[in-house]
């Protein structure tokens, strides 16, 4: 079976802060992995996804996560907050395993930007 | 541009009434998805396909019903028989192999009124 966890379903920060947004992941078999974006009322943004090329992952609008097998984490970061940033962020993990590639969601973190 | 077009945006359906999300893509993926979206619970899979004429149940199928007739169309009906239909509900496709992020709409906000 396959899940993602996210801690904390609200982050704030100031803008120009770090952002570190939380997750973890639970797999069987060697995961592939997943962030997207949500802004209000709209579809998900991917920001970039972890296929085991490399650990640290570059995506789009300066983020990026680093996946650690040892913790089995794929946190998402970014070194200074802008105010278009805030949104809600959906770690996801697949696997490939059902043959589906069913993507499987965490419950999300609404990110908000303290000016 | 390629993409994946929901429509409505927003649809109002009374009790009792089926009612049919559209989603069309234009990626040529082989793979298409259904999500519903409530606040607090992330996405959760209702269908899924993986080629035309095959449709798989998700975790919560239950009072949802889908058709693949078509490549690049996977549209969604919500039965009377869904408990509470109201929530926001994603389409996404894919190229359907290990690896591949899906490609998301923007959306149909079903209100039961």
């Amino acid at each position: 079976a396959q899940s993602v966890t996210q801690l904390g379903s609200h982050v704030s920060v100031s803008e120009g802060a770090l952002v570190l947004l939380r997750c973890n992941y639970s797999s069987s078999v060697p995961p592939y992995l997943f962030w997207y974006v949500q802004y209000p009322n709209q579809g998900l943004q991917l920001l970039l996804k972890y296929t085991s090329a490399a650990t640290l992952v570059k995506g789009i609008n300066g983020f990026e996560a680093e996946f650690k097998k040892s913790e089995t984490s794929f946190h998402l970061t970014k070194p200074s907050a802008h105010m278009s940033d805030a949104a809600e962020y959906f770690c996801a993990v697949s696997g490939g395993f059902t043959g589906a590639n069913n993507l499987f969601f965490g419950t999300g973190t609404r990110l908000t930007v303290i000016p | 541009d390629g993409g994946i077009t929901q429509s409505p945006k927003y649809l109002f359906r009374k009790e009792g009434q089926n009612v049919t999300l559209s989603c069309e893509q234009n990626l040529n993926h082989d793979a298409m998805y259904w999500y519903r979206q409530d606040p607090g619970q992330g996405l959760r899979l209702i269908y899924y396909s993986q080629i035309v004429n095959d449709f798989q149940k998700g975790d919560i199928a239950e009072g949802y019903s889908v058709s693949r007739e078509k490549k690049e169309s996977f549209p969604l009906t919500v039965t009377s028989a869904q408990k509470n239909p109201t929530a926001f509900y994603l389409c996404a496709s894919s190229m359907g192999r290990a690896g591949t992020e899906a490609f998301f709409g923007q959306g149909t906000r079903l209100t039961v009124v």
